[in-house]
């Protein structure tokens, strides 16, 4: 079973422009999480999809971040304009909706905002 | 919210030393404890998890302690290799489908 798969893989962009993350989740998988890691933090929830529906996007830090899931498959998670306290790692989790609780992670995007 | 704070930031071990690495968690409610490997440019997996109505659980070298009443958790690695040189990440979900609450990990090193 393949897992958790996102692209690209690292993104350099100048402020000001626009980047798009894709996550493809774990087949099956109706949870899906956005998370980040900026340089030396802790890995932080950004938002979650419930199948095509947001559960929880508690964690945006502002309206430059678009979220979407479409048809409840893979998801983009949108930056415009991109500023440069958005550099860091972006991963992507997956879960089943009944249970169990067990998260699995994709590799990451590292994005770079110069 | 919920809060894990995770120690130590660093760790260094002589191959065939334990380590450990301690969390503790604010919100009673959590539930479910994970602990994630994360390695150089690779993506964190999950090497080991513990629900809380569980003190304790072992697989082979690591095993993970649990202290609901003092609301913290501890990753034991035991007869450490190389290849456990990693950050490692402690979280907490308060149930269900939330969200994990990561601590700020560990970067764990064996020196051979």
């Amino acid at each position: 079973e393949a897992g958790v798969t996102q692209f690209p893989s690292h993104s350099v962009i100048e402020k000001g422009q626009t980047v798009t993350l894709r996550c493809d989740p774990i087949s099956g998988h109706d949870n899906l999480y956005w998370y980040r890691r900026v340089m030396g933090k802790e890995i932080k929830f950004l938002l979650h999809f419930v199948k095509e529906s947001k559960q929880d996007e508690s964690g945006m830090p502002n309206n430059r971040f678009l979220a979407e899931r479409t048809g409840g498959t893979y998801s983009t998670l949108k930056v415009q304009p991109a500023e440069l306290e958005d550099s860091g790692v972006y991963f992507c989790a997956s879960s089943l909706r009944d249970g169990p609780y067990e998260q699995y992670f994709g590799p990451g995007t590292r994005l770079t905002v110069t | 919210g919920e809060n894990v704070e995770q120690h130590p930031s660093t760790l260094s071990v002589q191959e065939g030393d334990s380590a450990v690495i301690k969390c503790t968690y604010s919100d009673s409610a959590s539930n479910y404890f994970p602990w994630y490997k994360q390695e150089l440019g690779k993506r964190p997996q999950l090497i080991i998890d513990i629900r809380s109505n569980v003190g304790e659980k072992k697989d082979q070298r690591i095993a993970v302690t649990l202290n609901k009443t003092a609301k913290h958790f501890s990753l034991h690695i035991t007869e450490t290799q190389p290849e456990d040189s990693a950050v490692y990440f402690c979280a907490a979900l308060l149930g269900g489908n939330t969200p994990l609450v990561f601590g700020k990990g560990t970067r764990l090193s064996v020196i051979a």
